[in-house]
């Protein structure tokens, strides 16, 4: 089975635009979790999706959205981006297999710099 | 709430000793730990996991993980340390209900491998 796929890879972006993620999980799994990785805070969760409905969420601003298809592919936005908004952003899913349903795979990330 | 202290930031070993990366974690209940492994400029790759069957879990590339509930530990070791093991490795506890849940990461701890 393929990975998780993450595009683009590299983006540069001005402070005060804003961004689209992409992500694409391992085939047959219907969970999507977004996370931000920084040199100063660490891993942390953004937000998850199920079936296109947003199941939990971190504690982010709303300027941080997300959204996902019918395909299960989701999409991560950045709004008015802020120079702290700089760090690499993890896609992870998961499956629903009672012996699978906590084990999330992770992308490669988008590593995201805002000048 | 849970929580994940990994108790050392930064690990040197050389090349064929063992290795030890230590993690003790908090949870109200029995939890399931994850260790992940992230190589320069790469995503997060699941070392190995344990969710309540055997204490001694084994993992990929001859990493293994032992839970103990009355230390409240879970800390990964290998034998014999290859340079390729060089990378940062994050001890993880999930945090799960009503179907959903997050990974909650430590702070990590970088692997140096000497020659």
């Amino acid at each position: 089975k393929a990975g998780v796929t993450q595009t683009p890879r590299y983006l540069i972006k001005t402070r005060g635009q804003q961004v689209t993620l992409s992500c694409s999980p391992i085939s047959g799994h219907r969970s999507v979790s977004w996370y931000q990785q920084t040199p100063g805070q660490g891993l942390q969760f953004l937000f998850e999706y199920f079936s296109e409905t947003q199941r939990n969420k971190g504690n982010f601003p709303g300027r941080f959205s997300g959204r996902q298809f019918s395909n299960s592919r989701s999409e991560m936005n950045v709004s008015t981006l802020e120079l702290g908004d700089s760090a690499l952003y993890l896609c992870a899913s998961r499956g629903s297999g009672e012996s699978d349903q906590e084990t999330q795979y992770f992308g490669p990330g988008t590593r995201l710099l805002v000048l | 709430a849970q929580s994940v202290t990994q108790l050392d930031s930064h690990v040197s070993v050389s090349e064929g000793t063992p290795v030890l990366l230590r993690c003790n974690y908090s949870s109200s209940y029995s939890p399931s730990l994850f260790w992940y492994v992230q190589h320069p400029n790469k995503g997060l790759q699941l070392l190995l996991k344990y969710t309540s069957a055997a204490t001694l879990v084994k993992g990929i590339n001859g990493f293994e993980a032992e839970f103990k509930k009355s230390e409240t530990s879970f800390h990964l070791t290998k034998p014999s340390a290859h340079m390729s093991d060089a990378a940062e490795y994050f001890c993880v506890v999930s945090e799960w209900s009503s179907n959903t849940g997050k990974l909650i990461f430590g702070q990590g701890t970088t692997l140096q491998v000497k020659p």
